[in-house]
């Protein structure tokens, strides 16, 4: 079966603080994907990265940077320099090759005070 | 472009009745998924469309609850003699992804269904 587990229900961090989100996923599965969605208080779903099971290379994107580890079967979030519009809650979700559908996590609620 | 549209944004429903939901997905995408999220929760899986395919119905909770996708475009969810549990939030999403691989999901802005 597959599973995402998010263990930060909330985080509150200080405006300019970097913070890390966690994200542990469960498959036997040697191909499958992995997500990352933002859901603001206006409630609707942003993509924000997607990452295949076989590449682990880092991504940074402007103060976005994702950390994929196998060894761990971890995609972690950081937000560097964080925001006030960073505030929302956030999604880690599993897709597998044949599976179709997307497995979520339960999400972190991030809070982001000036 | 237009994104994953829903209808109607907001709906409160007596127990018992019946309720039906509406997705537009975005032109050309040939996958759709319905997601419900309960209130704090994360996303549950309903159901999943491709293309002229058998759907994957492996995420409906009960047989009250359907859909339907015609001409490969719009999508209805149907909740009949609906319950108190079903109040939650119904998203639905479409990606231009194929059957052996997954890609990005896009979502609507959802359906709030209240249920008195």
């Amino acid at each position: 079966a597959q599973k995402v587990t998010q263990a930060q229900t909330e985080i509150s961090v200080v405006e300019k603080e970097d913070v890390t989100l966690d994200c542990v996923y469960e498959t036997r599965d040697t191909t499958y994907y992995l997500f990352w969605y933002k859901q603001p208080p206006s409630g609707e779903l942003v993509f924000l990265i997607r990452r295949n099971s076989f590449d682990e290379q880092n991504e940074i994107s402007g103060r976005y940077s994702w950390n994929f580890q196998k060894s761990t079967s971890s995609f972690n979030f950081t937000i560097t320099a964080s925001q006030v519009v960073d505030s929302a809650v956030y999604f880690c979700a599993l897709g597998l090759e044949y599976g179709n559908k997307l497995v979520f996590g339960a999400g972190t609620i991030l809070r982001v005070k000036s | 472009g237009a994104g994953v549209s829903q209808s109607p944004s907001n709906k409160v429903t007596e127990k018992g009745k019946d309720v039906e939901l509406r997705c537009d997905p975005i032109s050309g995408h040939t996958a759709l998924y319905w997601y419900r999220q309960s209130l704090g929760q994360g996303l549950e899986f309903l159901i999943y469309f491709q293309g002229n395919s058998a759907p994957d119905k492996s995420g409906l909770p009960s047989d009250r609850f359907s859909a339907e996708r015609t001409g490969g475009s719009v999508s209805t969810l149907t909740i009949q003699r609906t319950q108190q549990e079903d109040s939650a939030v119904y998203l639905c999403a479409s990606s231009s992804g194929r059957q052996t691989t997954i890609y990005e999901q896009y979502f609507g802005p959802g359906t709030r269904l209240t249920v008195t």
